[in-house]
């Protein structure tokens, strides 16, 4: 059974930091190209960034490049999101994602860890 | 960026409609198209990938077509635990960008 298990979120004040985690088993790890997604209170989703399946590709959202840095441990199974200089509209349920084979599709989702920026 | 348009935002609909929920992209993305459901408080789930792919599990009464532009998710016989939020999804290229939502209700 494929999971994907968040932690890491919590409250931070603006311009803090936080690194959320995602453990991931039941499927071959560093085969698969990984995301983080993430959505706003009441709002839709936003795709956040991408890692592939070697880091050699990573993108990032507009709205999170420069603060946000993905990354990702093949050997413990492990994607990371480092953000900093986080600010109120960082405030959302951050899910970790993978990405299937034929045609992308975001096949698996984590349960989402909640961050919520404010003072 | 490709730009992800859904519609209805809302839609009401009763136990054993059809409803059909439309997205359009911004600019051809074949048949890079993924829709997903999600129920509050819940993680997305995925129903329909290349636009017309059922995930496995997903119920046959969900069906997905379209290519190019234009792209639609039909669901036959509505069930109680279909009323939900449903959003369609470009994988065409990065960003992988989200279309605005379309929320299902029990009329």
């Amino acid at each position: 059974e494929v999971l994907l298990v968040e932690s890491g979120g919590g409250l931070v004040k603006p311009g803090g930091s936080l690194r959320l985690s995602c453990a991931a088993s039941g499927f071959t790890f560093n085969s698969f190209k990984m995301n983080w997604v993430r959505q706003a209170p009441g709002k839709g989703l936003e795709w956040v960034s991408s890692i592939s399946s070697s880091s050699s590709y990573i993108y990032y959202a507009d709205s999170v490049k420069g603060r946000f840095t993905i990354s990702r441990d093949n050997a413990k199974s492990s994607l990371y999101l480092q953000m900093n200089s986080l600010r109120a509209d960082d405030t959302a349920v951050y899910y970790c994602v993978r990405e299937g084979y034929s045609g992308y599709p975001f096949d698996y989702w984590g349960q989402g860890t909640l961050v919520t920026v404010s003072s | 960026d490709i730009q992800m348009t859904q519609s209805p935002s809302s839609l009401s609909a009763s136990v054993g409609d059809r409803v059909t929920i439309t997205c359009r992209a911004s600019q051809n993305i074949n048949n890079y198209l993924n829709w997903y459901q999600q129920k509050p408080e819940k993680a997305p789930k995925l129903l329909i990938y290349i636009a017309s792919t059922l995930q496995s599990g997903v119920p046959s009464r969900f069906s997905g077509s379209g290519s190019g532009t234009d792209f639609t998710l039909t669901i036959n016989s509505l069930q109680p635990e279909d009323f939900a939020t449903y959003y369609c999804q470009h994988s065409y290229d990065n960003p992988y960008t989200f279309g605005q939502g379309t929320k299902l209700e029990m009329k």
